[in-house]
């Protein structure tokens, strides 16, 4: 079992719409990391949450640590947003990622 | 620089010949981080360095695989007599904050 699992594995959505990837983790974490990863691309770190919620433009993530799960939104989601969303914890020193969200905003 | 970077972006060997990655860390930050992603599979830790703490190199697959780092400064992953299986992208991020490096795709023929 992996100690991070995330929904869905593949997301395809019209330019505009509402977007919601979702993180479990089944360890005890410090910290959460979102991170977003282009075709071809490096990854860049969008969020670090160890509660509650953070917004950074058109991104929202979210964070509950009694249910173990995090939410990351895409509000008004635009063809730019395609690529691959990654859910990373910290525990200790160690991180565990997810396998990724494979997001593809059409126009 | 203003981030991490590594080197070669891209290294193409031949099975069983050694390979030397490189990844230049942000000046200041001491803890530095090496993965691995395969080709459609995701990021799997292999060594942690924290200042001069001894690393913990629990990730690391074999004992084919080794990482220096001096200090805060430069760090060198060594991946000896290498195999198909060894090809990925090798990605090193400094800090707690996870600040990536560009990578570096090794292809094993």
């Amino acid at each position: 079992k992996n100690e991070v699992e995330q929904s869905p594995q593949n997301l395809t959505a019209q330019e505009g719409e509402f977007i919601t990837i979702n993180c479990s983790y089944s360890v005890g974490i410090s910290a959460l990391h979102w991170l977003q990863q282009h075709p071809g691309g490096g990854i860049v770190s969008l969020f670090m949450l160890s509660s509650g919620k953070k917004k950074h433009g058109r991104l929202i993530a979210t964070i509950n640590i009694q249910e173990k799960h995090s939410s990351l939104h895409i509000t008004a989601s635009h063809p730019r947003d395609s690529a691959v969303y990654i859910c990373a914890v910290r525990s200790g020193n160690q991180f565990y990622f997810g396998t990724g969200t494979s997001l593809t905003v059409i126009p | 620089g203003a981030g991490v970077s590594q080197s070669p972006s891209n290294k193409v060997t031949e099975k069983g010949k050694d390979v030397e990655l490189r990844c230049d860390p942000i000046s200041g930050h001491t803890a530095l981080y090496w993965y691995r992603q395969r080709l459609g599979q995701g990021l799997e830790f292999l060594i942690y360095f924290q200042g001069n703490s001894a690393p913990d190199k629990s990730g690391l697959p074999s004992d084919r695989f080794s990482a220096e780092r001096t200090g805060e400064s430069v760090s060198t992953l060594t991946i000896q007599r290498t195999q198909q299986e060894d090809s990925a992208v090798y990605l090193c991020a400094n800090d707690r904050d996870q600040l990536f490096g560009p990578g570096t795709r090794l292809t094993v023929l």
